[in-house]
């Protein structure tokens, strides 16, 4: 069946550093592909979405590319702030958007300034 | 425009209680999906509903259920409880049954059993 696997945390960076968070997935076809976003007592927030091989997914300074040939959605962002500490969730939908969201463990990131 | 609304946000049961959460979608939002969040397991899927017609269903007990109203509200239940139950539910709206545009979540309903 289809699943999600993205890197343990948590991961600690410094502001205005450089973040990577990977996400691989496992999925028949065509998946959709997203990236959610957790902040502390809150539900998730979309963050971005790409729905198609080579589509890029941007939102807030974040972006992930869906790599067929990898089967990787890894999420970026090229100079993170103390706002951004939060949990982060990758997540497929099946090809036909009829199966529901399937969620990776999640990803904390905590930024110190 | 009002978000998903999830009632009660906290609740504190004993085993072998029941309970119900409510969920109210986004205005116009016909589907909605319930969700297990747990430090150990993670988010995982209970069932969805769309319509009033339960769509899909997750890999949990029959002590878990729900149901949707005409007016897309969403009620679940989980009877018996156990020690194990204790975790933040979460429910998400959309417009439709497919995920590809993306679900709306509410801030969820933690649950504590004792």
């Amino acid at each position: 069946g289809n699943s999600v696997t993205q890197m343990e945390g948590p991961v600690t960076l410094s502001e205005e550093a450089f973040l990577t968070i990977n996400c691989t997935y496992t999925a028949t076809g065509y998946p959709s592909l997203f990236w959610y976003v957790q902040y502390p007592g809150e539900g998730l927030q979309l963050l971005l979405k790409a729905t198609k091989a080579d589509d890029k997914g941007s939102n807030k300074g974040f972006e992930a590319t869906y790599r067929k040939e990898t089967t990787s959605f890894h999420l970026e962002k090229g100079s993170v702030q103390v706002s951004d500490s939060a949990v982060y969730f990758c997540a497929l939908s099946g090809p036909s958007g009829n199966t529901p969201l399937v969620f990776g463990k999640g990803t904390r990131l905590s930024v110190i300034a | 425009k009002a978000g998903v609304t999830q009632t009660p946000r906290y609740l504190i049961k004993t085993r072998g209680q029941q309970v119900t959460l409510s969920c109210s979608p986004i205005s116009g939002h016909r589907s909605v999906s319930w969700y297990q969040q747990t430090p150990g397991q993670g988010l995982q899927f209970l069932f969805e509903y769309f319509s009033e017609t339960q769509r899909n269903k997750g890999n949990f007990p029959g002590r878990f259920s729900g149901r949707q109203f005409s007016n897309s509200r969403s009620e679940m239940n989980v009877s018996t409880l156990e020690l194990g139950d204790s975790a933040l539910y979460l429910c998400a709206s959309s417009l439709d049954y497919s995920a590809t545009n993306g679900y709306t979540f509410g801030s969820g309903t933690r649950l504590t059993v004792v």
